[in-house]
């Protein structure tokens, strides 16, 4: 399957935590992105990783790849309340296809 | 540019209709996806497209499914006809290659 795998699926955390999230995937990729998902909303973008990149940072986020052991971890550090959604990684093969794992669902409690 | 534009927003019809969703990709993209999502499948790619050309639909349900891209800024997804299953949210994205992508706001499809 071309599909990430991510975990948790849930995750429930108080604001001022952190919040890790990990996705896992089976063929090689040409990049990996994170996104984020507002209850009925759309996905928007969060961060872009490149194979041949180890870690970037966005702000509150970082991101790690690591390649030999097909898989990724999102942090959201210092949590807020705002930052309730779903997060999805999605993996984009040299075909430039963009497959979606199956998310993780945050909640961020006040 | 204002972004991925999808219409409608929401649409409900009857079994047996047909459906047309209509998605414009931002200007100066290349590629174009539309997506299913369920709270029981998550989100499906169905269809993407390369410079308006279809390359993969393996991800398109059956026959009753069917997309276009006439040009660079217009694309359909048409379900005929339509059946209570295919009831989700649809989502049209577009990208640069290698780049991020954009989604639309989405068409929450219901067919009673």
């Amino acid at each position: 399957s071309q599909q990430g795998e991510e975990d948790p699926q849930a995750l429930s955390i108080q604001e001022g935590e952190n919040a890790t999230m990990n996705c896992s995937y089976k063929t090689s990729i040409n990049n990996l992105q994170w996104y984020r998902q507002n209850s009925g909303r759309g996905l928007v973008h969060l961060i872009l990783i490149r194979s041949n990149e180890r870690e970037k940072h966005s702000g509150r986020l970082r991101v790690t790849l690591d390649t030999s052991k097909k898989s990724s971890s999102l942090l959201i550090t210092a949590s807020r309340a705002a930052d309730t959604a779903s997060y999805f990684c999605a993996l984009s093969y040299n075909t430039d296809k963009l497959i979606f794992g199956t998310g993780t669902r945050l909640q961020v409690f006040p | 540019d204002a972004g991925v534009i999808q219409s409608p927003r929401h649409e409900v019809t009857e079994m047996g209709q047909e459906v047309t969703l209509r998605c414009k990709p931002i200007s100066g993209h290349n590629s174009l996806f539309w997506y299913r999502q369920t709270m029981m499948r998550g989100l499906e790619l169905l269809i993407y497209f390369n410079n308006n050309v279809p390359i993969d639909d393996s991800g398109m349900p059956e026959d009753r499914f069917s997309a276009k891209m006439p040009n660079a800024s217009f694309s359909t997804l048409k379900i005929q006809p339509s059946e209570p299953r295919d009831s989700a949210v649809y989502f049209c994205a577009s990208r640069r290659e290698a780049h991020e992508a954009f989604f639309g706001q989405g068409t929450r499809l219901t067919v009673v």
